[in-house]
């Protein structure tokens, strides 16, 4: 149980244009769910986090224009990477958790891996 | 602020023990995790533990902690070369009324024959 889809995988676009990952919990319903950025080597870094129904909270430094948070239902949100340029190129990782899941952790997607050319 | 720090890498003979520490500052953790990451995936949960613990030990892993010395350990025993991985320690911190994972810089492990 407790699985989380992350899609794409992998994505190249073009600088200038948007890009929309998606992050769905299969089998529980999220209540929150964190965007992460991962640069090479690194750990993650938290963007936001996002509870169903309300607006995205983010962290200080990362800009809310520029990466839309949309948490719609409670199996689904999104990551909107808008006017990418290359050095938005990262690895973007979702997280989803249940109210009250804290002694079960976070499940994470699977990841994707942006490159902006 | 919160900070969860790692040593950067280890590299262990197969068949010894593996040991990752990591130290972390916000005292009022409750829970204190495990993940493991290996290349291009996302993270996967290994273990965590209570803050009201010092021990858990579940098949291979051995999870320490001191809570005074806010000094969290994983020993791995028996490493096999499939642990070759990155492993990230992580707090959990109330932050806005959210709780919020805080991660360290993550350990590289190396399995060497």
């Amino acid at each position: 149980g407790a699985v989380v889809s992350q899609h794409p995988s992998r994505v190249i676009c073009k600088s200038g244009t948007s890009v929309k990952i998606e992050c769905r919990s299969l089998d529980f319903q999220a209540t929150t769910m964190f965007w992460y950025r991962q640069f090479p080597k690194q750990s993650l870094m938290l963007m936001a986090t996002s509870n169903e129904g309300s607006k995205a909270t983010y962290e200080q430094g990362v800009e809310k224009d520029k990466f839309l948070i949309n948490h719609a239902s409670l199996t689904l949100s999104t990551l909107t990477v808008t006017s990418a340029h290359p050095e938005d190129s990262s690895f973007y990782i979702c997280s989803a958790s249940a109210r009250g899941w804290q002694n079960y952790g976070y499940t994470f997607g699977s990841g994707t891996r942006l490159t902006v050319v | 602020g919160e900070d969860v720090e790692q040593s950067l890498f280890l590299s262990v003979r197969e068949g010894d023990s593996s040991v990752i520490n990591c130290t972390y500052t916000d005292s009022s953790s409750t829970y204190l995790y495990w993940y493991k990451q290996e290349p291009g995936a996302g993270l996967q949960l290994l273990t965590y533990i209570f803050s009201n613990m010092d021990m858990k030990q579940d098949q291979r892993l051995t999870v320490l902690l001191n809570k005074k010395d806010k000094h969290l350990s994983l020993r791995i025993a028996d490493t096999q070369t499939g642990d070759s991985a990155i492993y990230f320690c992580a707090e959990i911190s109330i932050s806005g009324g959210y709780n919020k994972l805080i991660f360290g810089a993550g350990t590289r492990l190396a399995v060497h024959p």
